[in-house]
């Protein structure tokens, strides 16, 4: 098995603040994901990679920034933290994008902007 | 596009009762279905997927049927344990060869377990 590893777990920040969240995967797998979890909403895409240095845009990639720097690391860039913002970030990975894979998920970072 | 609806925002049953979560989707194409389980403060897990059509899949429990004549794959358990409490997610992803294949999810229901 693997894991999932996201950091850190708290995040809290100031309005207009640029934050870093990062995610680690043990897996080997080829693509990771970022996701945001609003209350009600569901989970939406931000970013995803299909490889090391790709970067793909999800639904919700404005103010946002990411980066996949190697194979097992995708970190995640708030551009502007805005005020009162709060919301979990989900990293996931699976071996590929094919319609059968399993996203695993990490625990995901809790963001609070004050 | 595609879409995903869950119509309960929360169930509230107590331990032993049979529970069923609703999921209707939306695609014009094939369509592979999954659940995924969060429990409090947890990383959302694979309980269930499938795309095959009327054929039950279970797992801890838990079964679902994918039926694509009324484009549904309701989450059941014939008796609820307080452990089930947790927020359940449907998603769904088409079947397209050759390119990413976007998940979508459901809002989520949350499933409350009293003794």
């Amino acid at each position: 098995g693997g894991i999932i590893t996201q950091t850190p777990k708290f995040l809290i920040g100031q309005e207009g603040q640029k934050l870093t969240l990062k995610c680690q995967q043990n897996f080997n797998h080829d693509t990771m994901y970022w996701y945001r979890q609003d209350s009600g909403k569901g989970l939406r895409l931000i970013y995803y990679s299909i490889t090391e240095n790709d970067l793909q845009k999800g639904d919700l990639s404005e103010g946002y920034d990411a980066s996949r720097e190697k194979k097992s690391s995708f970190s995640l860039t708030v551009t502007s933290a805005q005020k009162n913002e709060m919301a979990v970030f989900l990293c996931a990975s699976s071996i590929t994008t094919a319609s059968q894979n399993t996203l695993y998920f990490g625990a995901g970072t809790r963001l609070s902007v004050l | 596009g595609d879409s995903v609806t869950q119509t309960e925002g929360l169930v509230t049953l107590t331990k032993g009762l049979p529970v069923m979560l609703n999921c209707t989707y939306q695609t014009t194409y094939s369509p592979f279905l999954f659940w995924y389980v969060q429990h409090l403060n947890e990383a959302p897990k694979l309980l269930l997927k499938s795309s095959t059509d009327n054929k039950r899949t279970e797992h801890q429990g838990f079964y679902a049927t994918l039926h694509k004549s009324s484009s549904s794959f309701h989450l059941q358990k014939s008796s609820v344990q307080l452990s089930d409490s947790a927020l359940y997610f449907c998603a769904l992803r088409p079947w397209l060869s050759g390119s990413f294949n976007k998940l979508t999810f459901g809002a989520g229901t949350r499933l409350a377990v009293c003794p």
